[in-house]
């Protein structure tokens, strides 16, 4: 069964600065995701990521993918306030549609 | 596109009445599925379709929760009788065949049972 860990849960950090949130799976995969939720929204895609090595980048947000190591990042460089919202990695199961989420990230960027 | 639509966005009910969440998947998507999410055990997946036909079932909680899909740009999610712990939000998504299976998500159904 495909399981897969975000930490942290939770990451309180200052405007300006620079931090990064994991994602560990289990088993083999060849898809990741990464979404965005805002309180009382819905899920927003930030990022598709279907080979090792692949990196992408939007604004103030990198993501990559190591399918080696069965991890993925999702880098965040000079935060500021509108980063805060809930981030989700998803992973998909090898052979078949579906996804398997991760607990989700609640990220708080303080002024 | 107008992208995913849900109906009702909100849902108030008593317990043991049913309830009935609707949902049209963005056109020309294959797949649609529907998910649950709660503080306590974040989003589920409950049921997926593939061109209309049930594919996985195995997330649906018990013999109260029902999932149709009808045509290629309909389903529903019923629960009867419902209780106060299916309280959470329904989302549905859906996703295109042959592409990155990237799903897009609808805006979510808010349901409170009381």
């Amino acid at each position: 069964e495909l399981k897969v860990e975000q930490n942290p849960l939770f990451l309180s950090m200052q405007e300006g600065k620079n931090y990064t949130i994991y994602c560990n799976y289990s088993t083999t995969s060849d898809r990741l995701y990464w979404y965005r939720q805002d309180p009382g929204k819905s899920l927003e895609s930030l990022f598709v990521l279907l080979s090792n090595g692949a990196v992408k980048q939007e604004g103030r947000l990198m993501a990559s993918l190591d399918t080696k190591a069965r991890l993925s990042t999702l880098h965040i460089t000079a935060a500021v306030h509108d980063l805060s919202a809930t981030y989700f990695c998803a992973v998909g199961n090898f052979g078949n549609e579906k996804l398997t989420f991760g607990t989700g990230t609640r990220l708080t960027i303080i002024p | 596109d107008a992208g995913v639509i849900q109906s009702p966005r909100h849902e108030v009910t008593e317990m043991g009445q049913e309830v009935t969440l609707r949902c049209k998947p963005i056109s020309g998507h294959d797949y649609l599925f529907w998910y649950r999410q709660t503080m306590m055990r974040g989003l589920e997946l409950l049921i997926y379709f593939n061109n209309n036909v049930p594919i996985d079932d195995s997330g649906m909680p018990e013999d109260r929760f029902s999932a149709k899909m009808p045509n290629a740009s309909f389903s529903t999610l019923k629960i009867q009788p419902s209780e106060p712990r299916d309280s959470a939000v329904y989302f549905c998504a859906s996703s295109e065949a042959g592409t990155s299976y990237e799903q897009y998500f609808g805006p979510g159904t808010r349901l409170t049972v009381t």
